[in-house]
């Protein structure tokens, strides 16, 4: 069974352009979550679908983050515009709804550098 | 709030020694559930252990052994034998729940095994 699955694994952007970072998550887990770990700092919590549905996004940092699922599937987090202070790994995170105790799988992260 | 500190930064150790990474937290809920993620240098979080805070039984798995102090607020994490393939960043971390929302990290812990 394919794991968390995320595109790119390195990202490279100029301040003011803007990247897109895609999760695919293990096939039929509902939650999806993305975390990101900027330079020295913890790894935060960003926000939390439930499917297509955002359950919790009191962790997006400001509106030039915004995260998509559509179909409840993949999901999308575009950057727009990129600061300096963007650059960090972003992860993502997945799990069943269905099955209790069961942990969240993470996959590799994306990391992005904002030059 | 909740927070976790893993005081440790980074550890050295020779392979075949234990090391102990420690971790600390910090939260007024009642029920809450600890984990250990494992980084190797390919980047992904493996997921570890997950402990909720009725278990209070300290576990052995292989190699790995984790200490659960509830009067401490301690949740520390043994590698007995240490392997050059140990070597990892370590994460612990503290979540509401157990799908993964709202995790809250610690710092990481590096640890470097020599051969």
């Amino acid at each position: 069974e394919a794991g968390v699955t995320q595109f790119p694994s390195h990202s490279v952007i100029e301040k003011g352009q803007t990247v897109t970072l895609r999760c695919d998550p293990i096939s039929g887990h509902d939650n999806l979550y993305w975390y990101r770990r900027v330079m020295g700092k913890e790894i935060k919590f960003l926000l939390h679908f439930v499917k297509e549905s955002k359950q919790d996004e009191s962790g997006m940092p400001n509106n030039r983050f915004l995260a998509e699922r559509t179909g409840g599937t993949y999901s999308t987090l575009k950057v727009q515009p990129a600061e300096l202070e963007d650059s960090g790994v972003y992860f993502c995170a997945s799990s069943s709804q269905s099955v209790l105790n069961t942990e969240a799988f993470f996959g590799q992260g994306t990391r992005l550098t904002v030059v | 709030a909740q927070k976790v500190t893993q005081a440790q930064t980074e550890i050295s150790v020779v392979e075949k020694e234990d090391v102990t990474l420690d971790c600390v937290y910090e939260t007024r809920d009642t029920t809450y559930y600890l984990f250990w993620y494992k980084q190797p240098p390919s980047g992904e979080l493996v997921f570890l252990i997950r402990r909720n805070s009725f278990d209070e039984q300290n576990e052995i798995s292989g190699r790995y052994s984790w200490n659960f102090q509830k009067s401490t607020s301690s949740f520390n994490f043994t590698i007995t034998a240490s392997q050059v393939v140990d070597s990892a960043v370590y994460f612990c971390a503290l979540s509401r729940d157990n799908y993964g929302q709202n995790f809250v990290f610690g710092p990481g812990t590096r640890l470097s095994v020599l051969p």
